[in-house]
């Protein structure tokens, strides 16, 4: 089925580790997004790549890095996990921006202890 | 403050009831609005978009107003499956960046 896919669906790091999230859509979208969701706040954007070959800052980017491999893949990855990372993660992709609204992945549930 | 605010609720409603949720937002530069439905552990998926003139879904109703700076969404008939949480999205002026709101739960009740 089209749409935006993530990996893994849940993980468990050690305070310190690392690990790359991964996104792949195949809707030929040219903007892809990482938000993470916590309990009480609506998502927040950490990265996002408007086009392939770009990637720019969200709101919340420390501790994070980006790579947008191609236009299907954008990944996220923890360098050093904190229990502060602990959330939900959502990769979304748009075909141009923020006027057609997003098509999300199911999700990722970190957990660092 | 947040730059999109919602009430949380939770909204407790009969089946067939209308319900509305109110949502506002701060920055007056923002140009796209969305309305998102979240189920309990899933992605958000985009319900509708909300135009300037209002638009209507079915028994979905989402309307903009720009001066007082909010958006609305109704529901009339309510269905069981309606029961999620419902969050306000909205442009920051920036073609690439969304801000969304907390969300407002709802759940119909037989």
């Amino acid at each position: 089925n089209a749409g935006v896919t993530q990996t893994p669906k849940f993980q468990v790091l050690k305070t310190g580790q690392s690990m790359t999230l991964q996104c792949a859509q195949d809707m030929n979208h040219n903007s892809m997004y990482w938000y993470r969701q916590d309990p009480g706040m609506g998502l927040r954007l950490i990265y996002y790549s408007a086009s392939e070959g770009t990637t720019d800052k969200g709101e919340v980017p420390n501790g994070y890095n980006v790579s947008r491999l191609n236009k299907r893949e954008f990944s996220l990855r923890l360098e050093s996990a904190a229990p502060s990372q602990t959330s939900v993660y959502f990769c979304a992709s748009s075909e141009a921006g923020t006027y057609y609204g997003y098509t999300f992945g199911s999700g990722t549930r970190l957990t660092v202890v | 403050r947040k730059e999109v605010e919602q009430d949380p609720g939770p909204f407790n409603v009969p089946e067939g009831a209308t319900v509305a949720f109110n949502c506002t937002y701060s920055n007056s530069a923002s140009q796209s609005f969305f309305w998102y439905r979240q189920d309990c552990r899933k992605e958000p998926k985009l319900l509708m978009s909300v135009y300037s003139s209002g638009n209507e879904d079915g028994r979905f109703t989402a309307q903009l107003n720009r001066a007082s700076q909010y958006i609305s969404l109704l529901i009339r008939d309510s269905k069981l499956s309606d029961s999620a949480t419902y969050l306000c999205v909205v442009n920051t002026g920036n073609n690439n960046d969304m801000r969304f709101g907390a969300g407002t739960r709802l759940t119909v009740k037989p």
